[in-house]
């Protein structure tokens, strides 16, 4: 079967940096995808991993392990505007073109 | 600016009726897709389409139907709603499979 593992929620504080962590049980695997989405609105592209390492955009970075089936989401200089739910998703490359999503970890920052 | 347009924000329906979703993206992408989202679950696929008049089920198709007559169009049609299809749904379209999905603003549909 297919399995995206995240935490419910987590709390950080402004400035601070956090680490969102994901791990997957996939049958074929293409690449990761981290998205943003704030309560009531679509989820926004952050970033995608297809190779092991991490990637670097501002203040976000995602890394990428293919041999633990893990990755992370690394958010620096936390602002409040940060405050949003996070989704893991992995691209499957058992046909055709799907995508699961994980359920999504909260992030809460506080002042 | 890149588009997804979900016909509806809020939809309310009674148990039996026939609802259709409807989904527009103005990119000329390939691919599109149908999600629901339940707190707890996530996006679950319904259904996917990687042309015109091609479709392919999802994890949760139990209930769906879909149709793409048009590359920019995409409908969910649930054929007899029932309140377990209470949700938010989300449409999606994207390039190809390893490139990002842009989603519509959701439809949440309450089935009473």
């Amino acid at each position: 079967g297919q399995n995206i593992d995240q935490p419910t929620e987590m709390t950080a504080t402004e400035g601070a940096i956090v680490q969102i962590n994901c791990t997957y049980q996939t049958s074929g695997f293409n690449g990761l995808f981290w998205y943003q989405q704030h309560a009531g609105e679509a989820p926004t592209f952050l970033s995608y991993n297809v190779l092991d390492g991490l990637e670097e955009k501002g203040r976000f970075s995602s890394f990428l392990s293919r041999s633990k089936g893990y990755s992370y989401l690394l958010l620096k200089e936390l602002q409040m505007k940060d405050s949003a739910s996070y989704l893991c998703a992995v691209s499957l490359n058992t046909g055709g073109f799907k995508t699961i999503f994980g359920a999504g970890t909260r992030l809460f920052v506080k002042a | 600016d890149v588009k997804v347009t979900q016909s509806s924000r809020y939809l309310v329906k009674r148990t039996g009726e026939k609802v259709f979703l409807e989904c527009v993206q103005d990119m000329d992408h390939e691919n599109m897709f149908w999600y629901r989202q339940d707190p707890g679950l996530g996006l679950r696929l319904i259904y996917f389409s990687y042309d015109v008049k091609m479709k392919e089920k999802g994890d949760i198709p139990e209930g769906y139907s879909v149709s793409r007559e048009k590359k920019e169009r995409f409908s969910l049609i649930l054929e007899s709603a029932s309140t377990n299809q209470t949700s938010m749904y989300l449409c999606a379209s994207n390039e190809g499979q390893n490139t990002e999905a842009f989603f519509g603003q959701g439809t949440r549909l309450t089935v009473v």
